[in-house]
């Protein structure tokens, strides 16, 4: 079975700056894909950014950005000009490729970011 | 273009007792999956429904079931409840084949 690790509770970045948080996973997949997800007080998880494992570019939206390293099984999220708004829970989640059967999703326990002015 | 709406927002209710949650999914998504998540946790998958058919289930008992309708939105059902089933439980819609969730806001179920 997969597993998603998450090994900041919590992180802190001043506006403007940029903040790394850190995921980890395990698999014997070769092929599967990767999502962060961010959960805003309304609770909604809203996908920030997803990275197919067989691309070997590391995805980039605006200023969210990842850091994929498939031999160490890291996926990392690099939130660049950190803005108040980026203020939530985020979480690292795992799927394997579709075949047919569930395509469920497998989320780490979350890092809480705060934004501070 | 809808997205993914849940109801009720929240909910209370007393052990033993037994609840049904709603969720209507985006318009054009022909899949519904269902997770709990826990105070403090993140989502655990419950089960997925395509074609009004159970597609996968996570680790819960049989006393979590679901149903799926014709227009692809969803109810989740649990019968006897207990108070660690206290959690926000997350709807989200996808297409089977696809990797794009749409999730809804969830449902605060508290047991007492």
């Amino acid at each position: 079975a997969q597993t998603v690790t998450q090994s900041q509770p919590e992180m802190s970045v001043q506006e403007a700056e940029t903040v790394t948080l850190s995921c980890t996973y395990d698999t014997s997949e070769s092929d599967y894909y990767l999502f962060w997800y961010k959960q805003p007080p309304s609770r909604q998880m809203i996908l920030v950014i997803r990275q197919e494992a067989y691309k070997q570019q590391n995805a980039t939206e605006n200023r969210f950005s990842v850091n994929f390293q498939k031999a160490a099984k890291s996926f990392s999220l690099k939130i660049s000009d950190s803005q108040l708004g980026d203020a939530a829970m985020y979480f690292c989640a795992y799927r394997s490729p579709s075949t047919g059967t569930a395509s469920k999703l497998t989320f780490g326990t979350g890092t809480r970011l705060q934004v501070t002015l | 273009e809808t997205g993914v709406t849940q109801s009720p927002t929240h909910l209370i209710k007393t052990r033993g007792q037994q609840v049904t949650l709603r969720c209507s999914s985006q318009s054009g998504h022909n899949t519904v999956s269902w997770y709990q998540q826990a105070l403090g946790q993140g989502p655990q998958f419950i089960f997925q429904y395509y074609r009004e058919e159970e597609n996968g289930r996570g680790n819960f008992p049989p006393r979590f079931s679901g149903l799926q309708f014709p227009n692809y939105s969803s109810e989740l059902n649990v019968n006897a409840l207990e108070l660690d089933d206290s959690a926000l439980y997350l709807c989200a819609s996808s297409f089977l084949r696809g990797d794009g969730y749409t999730f809804g806001s969830g449902t605060r179920l508290t047991v007492v």
